[in-house]
């Protein structure tokens, strides 16, 4: 069975500082994608990153980027310079076969002014 | 560009009632997931339907079924509400060729009294 992992349920930052944020994951499959989801109060949830397994490259995309460690099963989230808008539910995922994509239980981030 | 659209935006039903959720797909999409989110939760696999049928399916009861339309729209329908069923339900689309992550609407709230 695959599962996602989050052991920080809250999590906060200083405006304009840096925070990471943990996943963990599960999987017997050797061709995975990996994604966090951004939930703010509006409900919407917000594709933020993704990964592709078998790149070893780890992705970025402006202030957000990954450290995927494939050995691991780890990975994690990196936020530079915060802002206020970044504060919302954060939710790790792993996309399986067939499309299917299993999420974390999700952090909850705070972006103190 | 029109991305998920979910309807209704909040329902209250009496326990006991059925209650059918809607949900039309990104254009371009072929492949509409539901899941279920409790408040303060991950989201949690229910079902995905691909060229109408049930594709895949999560640790849900058969009160839960679904449906997709040959527009590959969808319909969430759950029978014999319990209050246990209050939660946002999402859904999700996707392409079968695009691993970009899924596009998801922005929900619809179930409240069962």
């Amino acid at each position: 069975a695959q599962t996602v992992t989050q052991s920080q349920p809250e999590m906060s930052v200083q405006e304009a500082e840096t925070v990471t944020l943990s996943c963990t994951y599960d999987t017997s499959e050797s061709d995975y994608y990996l994604f966090w989801y951004k939930q703010p109060p509006s409900r919407q949830m917000i594709l933020v990153i993704r990964q592709e397994a078998y790149k070893q490259q780890n992705a970025t995309e402006n202030r957000f980027s990954v450290n995927f460690q494939k050995a691991a099963k780890s990975f994690s989230l990196k936020i530079s310079d915060s802002q206020l808008g970044d504060a919302a539910m954060y939710f790790c995922a792993s996309r399986t076969s067939y499309d299917k994509v299993i999420f974390g239980p999700g952090t909850s981030l705070s972006v103190i002014p | 560009d029109a991305g998920v659209t979910q309807s209704p935006t909040h329902l209250i039903k009496t326990r006991g009632q059925q209650v059918t959720l809607r949900c039309s797909p990104k254009s371009g999409h072929d492949t509409v997931s539901w899941y279920q989110q409790a408040l303060g939760q991950g989201p949690q696999f229910i079902f995905q339907y691909y060229e109408e049928e049930e594709r895949q399916r999560g640790n849900f009861p058969d009160r839960f079924s679904g449906h997709q339309f040959p527009n590959y729209s969808s319909e969430l329908n759950v029978n014999a509400l319990l209050l246990g069923d209050s939660a946002l339900y999402l859904c999700a689309s996707s392409s079968g060729t695009d691993y970009s992550g899924y596009t998801f609407g922005s929900g619809t709230r179930l409240t069962v009294v």
